[in-house]
């Protein structure tokens, strides 16, 4: 099992629609978790943190982790064209060490 | 921006060729790590520097080899170099303690194109 799994998608949502991605991480990946958002040709650029179960919100996004069930997802409401990108899961090692990322969804927000 | 800078932005080799790529941490961070990401793939790490020392390493073979100086900036260091390794190699720099809690911020990256 990889440490970090996305479903790559595409993901198509229309324009103001509430966009999920989800994420599901092994054993090893135990400390933090981070989504990141990642335009074609460019690097990617944080999005939000979580590291204790539950909810955390910042605007338009929403971070779920559920440490029972190896799960992280991020919600993006009232999704815009803009949010069209690639995102990415990252959590860090047991060790605190080593970053693991997903290999990203696309989601496309239809106008 | 993140204050993380890289260089050069593209770079072309040949097969069997060494190449060195450069990165800037962020002002006040002194934990840097190094990725590969290739086409379509999330970005896979390679390895981690704090205060000069290496503090992590993925599963990549030592042909890849990096160096961080006493002003927190690091170089990543490829010999013998594969068609694989064509990627976007991207440097992220974190706050004071390489603690698992950090955040990472990426550069803008080095595109290697590998003939």
């Amino acid at each position: 099992q990889k440490e970090v799994e996305q479903n790559s998608g595409p993901l198509s949502v229309p324009e103001g629609a509430i966009a999920s991605l989800n994420c599901t991480y092994s054993d090893r990946v135990s400390q933090s978790f981070f989504w990141y958002r990642q335009y074609s040709g460019k690097s990617p650029e944080l999005i939000m943190s979580i590291y204790s179960n539950g909810d955390k919100e910042d605007g338009r996004f929403t971070a779920q982790l559920n440490k029972a069930s190896q799960y992280v997802s991020l919600l993006i409401r009232d999704s815009q064209p803009s949010d069209s990108a690639t995102y990415l899961c990252a959590g860090s090692s047991n060790t605190g060490n080593q970053f693991y990322f997903g290999t990203g969804t696309s989601l496309t927000v239809i106008p | 921006e993140t204050g993380v800078t890289q260089s050069p932005t593209h770079l072309i080799k040949t097969r069997g060729q060494q190449v060195t790529l450069r990165c800037s941490s962020q002002s006040g961070h002194n934990t840097v790590s190094w990725y590969q990401q290739a086409l379509g793939q999330g970005p896979q790490f390679i390895f981690q520097y704090y205060r000069e020392e290496e503090n992590g390493r993925g599963n990549f073979p030592p042909r890849f080899s990096g160096l961080q100086f006493p002003n927190y900036s690091s170089e990543l260091n490829v010999n013998a170099l594969e068609l694989d390794d064509s990627a976007l190699y991207l440097c992220a720099s974190s706050f004071p303690s390489p603690s698992s809690t950090d955040t990472q911020y990426f550069g803008p990256g080095t595109r290697l194109t590998v003939l």
